[in-house]
């Protein structure tokens, strides 16, 4: 039971370039969450899926895409990354039954 | 707007000190509340609070809400080495949206 992975765990990139962060839960979790750690900011939310299906953005989605995969895998995309977006990607994933988050390992994003 | 202000902003302990962290919040239709542990990776849960007044325990951690006066605490007794991290809480309204403080570092030193 790994509960909740993230890829990459680290990844640089050059402003304009893209790529997805990926998400898994093996525990049947219905929602699923993608935030961004700064320092001093605290967690904000990017973007939310409820359940398998929907998907809803967060405080700051400007510049990302999601997709809910199945109710296992929520990705992360940026199209065309920039210097702001430099930060430390948190995915997250909940049950029906329980208000409790369980957070992934995050990934390192560094954009140049 | 909601909003939540966590103190101290970050504290430096001996061994064995005992330790309380605080929590203020103020959220439309708050349902629950949760304290995280964050060492140098992802937080680790640590409690839900859903009713005043009523303590949680788990080891030497223990937690407490007051839904009155919108807040919580978190204390820490005979803290170790390793409980050496950032603590954050977060309320929650219900609505898939979590309030994260910018959290409390703790720093115990041996």
């Amino acid at each position: 039971n790994a509960g909740v992975t993230q890829t990459p765990k680290f990844q640089v990139l050059k402003t304009g370039q893209s790529m997805t962060l990926q998400c898994a839960q093996d525990m049947n979790h219905n929602s699923m969450y993608w935030y961004r750690q700064d320092p001093g900011m605290g967690l904000r939310l990017i973007y939310y899926s409820a359940s398998e299906g929907t998907t809803d953005k967060g405080e700051v989605p400007n510049g990302y895409n999601v997709s809910r995969l199945n109710k296992r895998e929520f990705s992360l995309r940026l199209e065309s990354a920039a210097p702001s977006q430099t930060s430390v990607y948190f995915c997250a994933s909940g049950g029906l039954a329980t208000d409790t988050q369980y957070f992934g390992p995050g990934t390192r994003l560094t954009v140049l | 707007e909601d909003k939540v202000v966590q103190s101290p902003l970050s504290l430096v302990v001996h061994e064995g000190d005992t330790v309380t962290l605080n929590c203020s919040y103020e959220v439309t239709n708050f349902r629950s509340l949760l304290w995280y542990k964050q060492e140098k990776k992802a937080p680790t849960f640590l409690f839900m609070l859903t009713s005043s007044g009523i303590e949680k325990k788990s080891g030497r951690l223990s937690s407490i809400l007051d839904k009155k006066e919108l807040f919580s605490i978190l204390n820490i007794t005979a803290t170790q080495t390793g409980d050496s991290a950032v603590y954050l809480c977060a309320p929650y309204s219900g609505t898939y949206k979590y309030i994260f403080g910018t959290g409390t570092r703790l720093k115990v030193l041996a």
